[in-house]
């Protein structure tokens, strides 16, 4: 059974470095074609897709946010990780990792609430 | 990026009823090798998206059959055929043939 769990700080405050987890089962990321995705809403711009970390260590990112996103992973650990670098009030918002297979992005995590404020 | 303009943002519906929410792009998402990356997405109250339709028209694991999706190229349709309480909730569109991947804005589905 496939499931995703993300954690996070909850709160910091604006100009630090958000580092989130997702931390898996059900599936590796060391099957071929498999990747995990970022996506956040916010109040602001809705469900916005961030970035992805696929089996083979590619990694894409959404230009608009491109110079402030890295994703890893540790294979043997079933975890992908993201760091937003500078957060400021807009990145404020409910964060989400989900399983990409070649089909879909077919499972999404609970959720992890973020909130950056002084 | 791809706008997609789902309509309508909000419906009322009734317990039995069918419904339908349409999905436009602002291009075509048929790629080269003739594939159409559209999906469609329920976020219930308080829980994650789960997803419903892929690749247009494949319903996902465990979704019911009252659920569809049809369309090509610009215009895409999800439908529910009998609406049950347990619809309820916002609906999205997403689309992944062209980066970055894009979701439409959502429609709240609620009851009369």
């Amino acid at each position: 059974q496939v499931s995703l769990k993300e954690s996070g700080p909850g709160i910091l405050q604006p100009f630090q470095t958000l580092s989130l987890t997702c931390s898996f089962s059900g599936f590796s990321l060391g099957t071929s074609n498999m990747g995990v995705g970022w996506i956040r809403q916010t109040s602001g711009k809705g469900l916005e897709y961030l970035a992805t970390i696929w089996w083979d260590d590619d990694k894409y990112f959404n230009p608009s946010l491109n110079s402030r996103l890295t994703v890893s992973k540790d294979t043997s650990n079933n975890q992908a990780f993201l760091k937003i670098t500078s957060v400021d009030t807009a990145d404020t918002g409910t964060y989400y990792c989900t399983r990409i297979t070649t089909v879909a992005l077919d499972y999404w995590g609970q959720g992890v609430m973020v909130t950056v404020s002084s | 990026d791809v706008v997609l303009t789902q309509t309508p943002s909000t419906l009322s519906a009734t317990i039995g009823q069918s419904v339908s929410i349409s999905c436009r792009s602002s291009q075509s998402l048929l790629d080269s090798a003739g594939n159409t990356y559209l999906y469609w997405y329920l976020q219930r109250p308080g829980q994650s998206p789960q997803l419903l339709i892929y690749l247009v028209s494949n319903l996902g694991s465990g979704v019911p059959n009252r659920f569809s999706g049809s369309g090509s190229g610009t215009d895409f349709t999800l439908k529910i055929s009998g609406v049950e309480a347990e619809d309820l909730g916002v609906y999205y569109c997403m689309q992944a043939t062209h980066a970055p991947w894009t979701f439409g804005g959502g429609t709240k589905l609620e009851l009369k």
